[in-house]
């Protein structure tokens, strides 16, 4: 069964600094997609980014990018110029046509001005 | 831009109450989803709908529940007898096809059941 893992519970950020989120996810398919959503305190999921499995090329969305590894199951997402609109739970989440969406369980994001 | 819109943004309800969920999700989306989160734990997935039948189901959605797709604009979960354990936030979401697979999320409905 396709697992995602969160290894970090809580991160925290100094404002204007990166920081690293990490997800690492367990498969046997070959096709799927990865994603990051981001829940603020008005709990909505929002859309980060997302990185399907054959591409090489790691995605990127203005400030937000992500180090895909395939062969190490592991989808890390690095946000830059961190803002205090940033802080929010970040999840993890795997996709593919023959599974249905699996989240990991969620990294709090504390921005510090 | 086109948006997933859920109905009522919180619902009070009585345990053994019959509750329904309201989605519109976006208008050009074929598949339809039903996500469940507990306060505090992580997204579970409910349900998948595509042409007019589920596609898939997790085992929390057990007899219960049911989904309908009652008009052309409309996604609906229905919880037949609410149980104090169903209290979550019920999230829809959708996406243009399968193979895509991006889905796209409402703002949520928080159910708590007394």
């Amino acid at each position: 069964a396709q697992t995602v893992t969160q290894s970090q519970p809580e991160m925290s950020v100094q404002e204007a600094e990166t920081v690293t989120l990490s997800c690492t996810y367990d498969t046997s398919e070959s096709d799927y997609y990865l994603f990051w959503y981001k829940q603020p305190p008005s709990r909505q999921m929002i859309l980060v980014i997302r990185q399907e499995a054959y591409k090489q090329q790691n995605a990127t969305e203005n400030r937000f990018s992500v180090n895909f590894q395939k062969a190490a199951k592991s989808f890390s997402l690095k946000i830059s110029d961190s803002q205090l609109g940033d802080a929010a739970m970040y999840f993890c989440a795997y996709g593919s046509n023959n599974n249905d969406m699996r989240f990991g369980a969620g990294t709090r994001l504390t921005v510090k001005p | 831009e086109p948006e997933v819109t859920q109905t009522p943004s919180h619902q009070v309800t009585q345990m053994g109450q019959e509750v329904i969920l309201r989605c519109v999700p976006i208008s050009n989306h074929l598949y339809f989803y039903w996500y469940r989160q507990i306060l505090g734990q992580k997204v579970e997935f409910l349900v998948s709908f595509y042409n007019n039948e589920i596609s898939e189901k997790s085992e929390i959605f057990d007899d219960q529940f049911s989904v309908e797709r009652p008009d052309g604009s409309n996604f609906t979960l229905k919880i037949r007898s609410t149980k104090l354990e169903d209290s979550a936030m019920y999230f829809c979401a959708s996406s243009e096809s399968r193979t895509t697979d991006t889905q796209y999320f409402g703002p949520g409905t928080r159910l708590t059941v007394l």
